[in-house]
């Protein structure tokens, strides 16, 4: 069956730090590809997308690109700030019920 | 911007008793989902809706009911609470079947078994 492997935290990081958060999936097919964020005490929201090979998603300075020959989706950041602390989630998805959330990387940036 | 509104927001019930979350949708989606969420392993998808009057199971349906009467509630059931069932719970909504269609999240319900 499909499923979704991504790093494990917590990662730690000063401000203006690079970020990579890699996740790697398996599933039938060319799934769509997600990245949710959740703040605390919040519910997840979109950070950005990817419907096809070799599309780069990107949103407030995130970017992952779609690898179709390494099953792939890292999600990187060029300079991390304090407003970026939260759990982060990589999602492959086939169909609106078909989707698959990995198990969560709990971001920390130190001010 | 209500989106998607969760109630309540916490909750504490001993092994035994039930209750019943509600979720509600004002976008107008077709698409509705419960899921729970417990540390270390993501969200498990526990029942979904694809319309008005549909339901169906997702990976851990046991010991959950759901019902969706009206397109914009989506109504996640506990008939004998037990401490496994003890979670956090998100509902979540989406347009369509189309895989590239994100899913809007309410903020969750946090419950605890005891």
């Amino acid at each position: 069956g499909d499923s979704v492997t991504q790093m494990e935290g917590p990662v730690t990081l000063s401000e203006e730090a690079c970020l990579t958060i890699n996740c790697t999936y398996t599933a039938t097919g060319y799934p769509s590809l997600f990245w949710y964020v959740q703040y605390p005490g919040e519910g997840l929201q979109l950070l950005l997308k990817a419907t096809k090979a070799d599309d780069k998603g990107s949103n407030k300075g995130f970017e992952a690109t779609y690898r179709k020959e390494t099953t792939s989706f890292h999600l990187e950041k060029g300079s991390v700030q304090v407003s970026d602390s939260a759990v982060y989630f990589c999602a492959p998805s086939r169909s609106a019920s078909k989707i698959i959330f990995g198990s969560g990387t709990r971001l920390s940036i130190r001010p | 911007n209500a989106g998607v509104t969760q109630t309540p927001k916490f909750r504490v019930l001993k092994t035994g008793q039930s209750m019943t979350l509600l979720c509600a949708q004002d976008m107008n989606h077709e698409y509705m989902y419960w899921y729970r969420q417990d540390p270390g392993m993501g969200l498990r998808l526990i029942h979904y809706s694809v319309g008005e009057g549909t339901t169906a199971k997702g990976e851990v349906p046991d010991g959950y009911n759901v019902s969706r009467l009206k397109k914009q509630n989506f109504l996640l059931g506990l008939e004998s609470a037990a401490p496994s069932q003890t979670s956090v719970y998100f509902c979540a909504s989406s347009y369509t079947t189309g895989g590239y269609q994100p899913q809007h999240f309410g903020d969750g319900t946090r419950l605890s078994i005891l």
